[in-house]
C-alpha cells in the first residue's frame, strides 16, 4: 500500500485566495482526520470523518474553513479566503477504527500564506 | 474531554545516555495511550501504544513506556540513545472506543554525539 497520500505538499498562495488540500487514505481504512501542525499550537484535531460522514469539526478555526469527504477514497480541505495565520502544516490521517488502532498519517501539506 | 501534557519541550542528551520523555493525561473515562515519532519534513509514525494488559510496553527499537493509571502518566524511556534518535515525540490519547485522538505539544529530542 502507498500509505496515506496528500498533495500538493508546499502551497505558497496570497492572502485571500482560496487553498484546497487533498487526501487520499489507505484504501480499507474507514476514518480520517485532519490536523494542524504549528509551532505555536502543536498538533491540532481540525476535524475527523467515520465511514465518510463528519463526525465532530469542533476543532475547525472558523468558517474559513470547511472539509468534506465525497468517498473513502479521498477528502479535501478548503480555506477561503486564505490568511497569512492558516499557515501551518496539514497533516491527513487514516485508521481503521475498531478501537485503539493507531493512526497513519500522510507526509504532511505546508502552506505559506503570505 | 481529554488532554495530554508533555511537560518537556525539548530534551538535549548524548549518546549513549538513558533517556526519559515525560507524559501526563488527563480523562474522565477509560483511555489508550501512544507514543508517535516525527522525522524532519515526515508525517508522524506511531512508536508504541498502551491499550489493555501489560502496563509496561516496548518498541521494537528500545524505547518502552509504563502507563501508571495512579499518576495518569505514561512515560517513555530507552536506556541508551542513538543520534538517530534525534526526533520530535508525541504523546497521545484517546477514549476507549472513540474516534479522537489527542496530542501533546511534543518534545524535541536531541542527540548529540
Amino acid at each position: 500500500d502507498a500509505g496515506v497520500i496528500q498533495s500538493p505538499r508546499h502551497e505558497v498562495t496570497e492572502m485571500g485566495q482560496e487553498v484546497t488540500l487533498r487526501c487520499k487514505p489507505i484504501s480499507g481504512h474507514n476514518s480520517l482526520f485532519w490536523y494542524r501542525q504549528t509551532m505555536m499550537r502543536g498538533l491540532e484535531l481540525l476535524i475527523y470523518f467515520n465511514n465518510n460522514v463528519p463526525i465532530d469539526d469542533s476543532g475547525m478555526p472558523e468558517d474559513r474553513f470547511s472539509a468534506k469527504m465525497p468517498n473513502a477514497s479521498f477528502s479535501t480541505l478548503k480555506i477561503q479566503p486564505s490568511e497569512p495565520r492558516d499557515s501551518a502544516v496539514y497533516f491527513c490521517a487514516s485508521s481503521f477504527r475498531q478501537g485503539g488502532e493507531k493512526l497513519f498519517f500522510g507526509s504532511g501539506t505546508q502552506l505559506s500564506v503570505l | 474531554a481529554q488532554s495530554v501534557t508533555q511537560l518537556d519541550s525539548q530534551v538535549p542528551v548524548f549518546e549513549e545516555a538513558p533517556v526519559e520523555l515525560r507524559c501526563n493525561y488527563s480523562s474522565s473515562v477509560s483511555v489508550y495511550l501512544f507514543w508517535y515519532v516525527q522525522y524532519p519534513n515526515q508525517g508522524l509514525q506511531l512508536l508504541l501504544k498502551y491499550l489493555s494488559g501489560s502496563t509496561l510496553v516496548k518498541s521494537i527499537n528500545g524505547f518502552e513506556a509504563e502507563f501508571n493509571k495512579s499518576q495518569t502518566s505514561f512515560h517513555l524511556r530507552k536506556p541508551s540513545v542513538h543520534i538517530s534518535d534525534t526526533a520530535e515525540y508525541f504523546c497521545a490519547v484517546s477514549e476507549t472506543g472513540g474516534f479522537k485522538t489527542i496530542f501533546g505539544a511534543g518534545t524535541r529530542l536531541f542527540v548529540k554525539a
